[in-house]
């Protein structure tokens, strides 16, 4: 079956730009997290939802960053008014349950001019 | 800020020798995963462990858990390029977490 999936792959945006990140997980996988990459460091945890409701937000950097999963398969990541220290790969991963093994999509790249 | 400490943040090795790997927490931690990012690439799960004093082999790679739940090491025998890339540790730091925060990485380059 599927990965996750992740679009776009690459996104480029000025300083102030709204943007949309979107997470696809793996079909069934119910528990879905948001990670952020930035160069030379492990990813880092952003937000969590298991099934539509985000189990914990404790990592969103600040409120310009929100995140929805509505009908509990698709994600998307919004950032608001962007920043240059934004710039990063946003990481999806999604797992069957709360101990299993998380899956990781191949991350968005988000470059803020 | 990162919570589990990991050595060295890089290791150039020729192909054919051992490298290792080493992951550190100052808490006891419930279990632990190792993932391997390839240049360009995303994590991808290599490993879990849960019991103290774990050992678990994969083809060349041997990871361990130490006896007091706080370390692993990831070590890899006889070193071949496919071996590129970056290498880390990952745990939830309480039990009530999902979350995993990882390690900040070892790059292993593999000199032909």
């Amino acid at each position: 079956g599927a990965g996750v999936s992740q679009t776009p792959s690459n996104k480029v945006t000025e300083k102030g730009k709204y943007v949309e990140l979107r997470c696809d997980p793996i079909s069934g996988h119910t528990a879905l997290y948001w990670y952020r990459q930035s160069l030379g460091q492990g990813p880092e945890f952003l937000i969590y939802f298991q099934g539509t409701g985000a189990a914990d937000d404790s990592g969103l950097p600040n409120d310009r960053f929100f995140a929805v999963r509505p009908e509990g398969s698709v994600s998307t990541l919004k950032i608001q008014r962007t920043e240059r220290g934004d710039s990063a790969v946003y990481l999806c991963a999604s797992s069957a349950g709360r101990e299993e093994t998380q899956y990781f999509g191949p991350g968005t790249r988000l470059l803020v001019l | 800020g990162q919570q589990v400490m990991q050595i060295p943040q890089y290791q150039h090795v020729q192909e054919g020798e051992d490298f290792t790997t080493y992951c550190n927490s100052s808490t006891t931690l419930s279990n632990i995963q190792w993932y391997k990012q390839r240049p360009g690439g995303h994590p991808v799960f290599l490993i879990q462990l849960v019991k103290s004093g774990e050992v678990k082999k994969q083809k060349r790679l041997t990871f361990q858990f130490g006896e007091a739940k706080k370390n692993s090491s990831l070590h890899i025998t006889a070193t071949q390029t496919t071996d590129v890339g970056t290498y880390f540790c990952a745990a939830r730091l309480s039990g009530s977490a999902r979350q995993l925060t990882f390690g900040s990485g070892t790059q292993l380059t593999v000199l032909p």
